[in-house]
């Protein structure tokens, strides 16, 4: 089974409108993290948002916001007035795993588009 | 600025030629992963450093081999590259016990096998 799911594969969006990137995520472990992860053409993998298990805050980052609900085993990725420059591939990770031994399991991602 | 470097940017290699790639960090973090990305595809984990300690991936091919000689260098060796192994590798840090325990990416090189 699918440890983290990105069901959208693409997404073009209204520059300036808000935009939602969903995530479903599967595990038993009671502590465990949600990324997510930009990455342009260029390749290198942005670190955008995280949101821990234990936390009872939604997290933000400046235009960023995380939607964590735990009970629904979701944790989608909000961006507040899109820019043409958030064209990318967005990835969602879960971190599991014990001391020393953590992984990090990145879904299929969804490719977002901003148009003009 | 600390950051998580990666050289270089664009590799290309015979087949069967050995090839290393190389990452460097200044952040000081006591974790170093590799990852391998293909194409249109999420990046997959390849092994990680935690400190000295080797952690390999059951399914990483014997083909890749790795070494982490000090805290801010680790490389990735291909011993004998197919064409099956171009690809994104990308390098990535984190800091164990650090909130979040986030890791942080380097620009990836690209691998091109001829």
């Amino acid at each position: 089974a699918q440890k983290i799911t990105q069901t959208q594969p693409g997404m073009f969006v209204q520059e300036k409108e808000a935009v939602t990137l969903d995530c479903t995520y599967d595990t038993s472990d009671p502590s465990y993290g949600l990324f997510w992860y930009k990455q342009p053409s260029s390749g290198e993998m942005i670190f955008l948002i995280y949101q821990g298990s234990y936390d009872q805050q939604n997290a933000t980052e400046g235009r960023y916001s995380l939607n964590f609900q735990k009970a629904r085993k979701s944790a989608n990725l909000v961006i507040s007035a899109s820019q043409l420059g958030d064209s990318a591939m967005y990835f969602c990770a879960m971190r599991e795993g014990n001391f020393g031994n953590e992984k990090l399991t990145f879904g299929t991602g969804t490719r977002l588009t901003i148009i003009p | 600025d600390a950051m998580v470097i990666q050289n270089p940017r664009y590799q290309v290699t015979q087949f069967g030629k050995p090839v290393t790639l190389s990452c460097s960090q200044t952040l000081n973090h006591n974790v170093m992963y590799w990852y391998q990305q293909k194409s249109s595809q999420a990046p997959k984990l390849l092994f990680h450093y935690y400190d000295k300690d080797f952690n390999n991936e059951a399914d990483t091919p014997d083909n890749f081999q790795s070494r982490r000689p000090n805290t801010s260098f680790c490389f990735l060796d291909i011993r004998s590259p197919g064409l099956g192994d171009a690809a994104m590798y990308l390098c990535a840090t984190s800091d164990q016990g650090a909130p979040g325990e986030t890791q942080y990416f380097g620009p990836g090189t690209r691998l091109l096998v001829l």
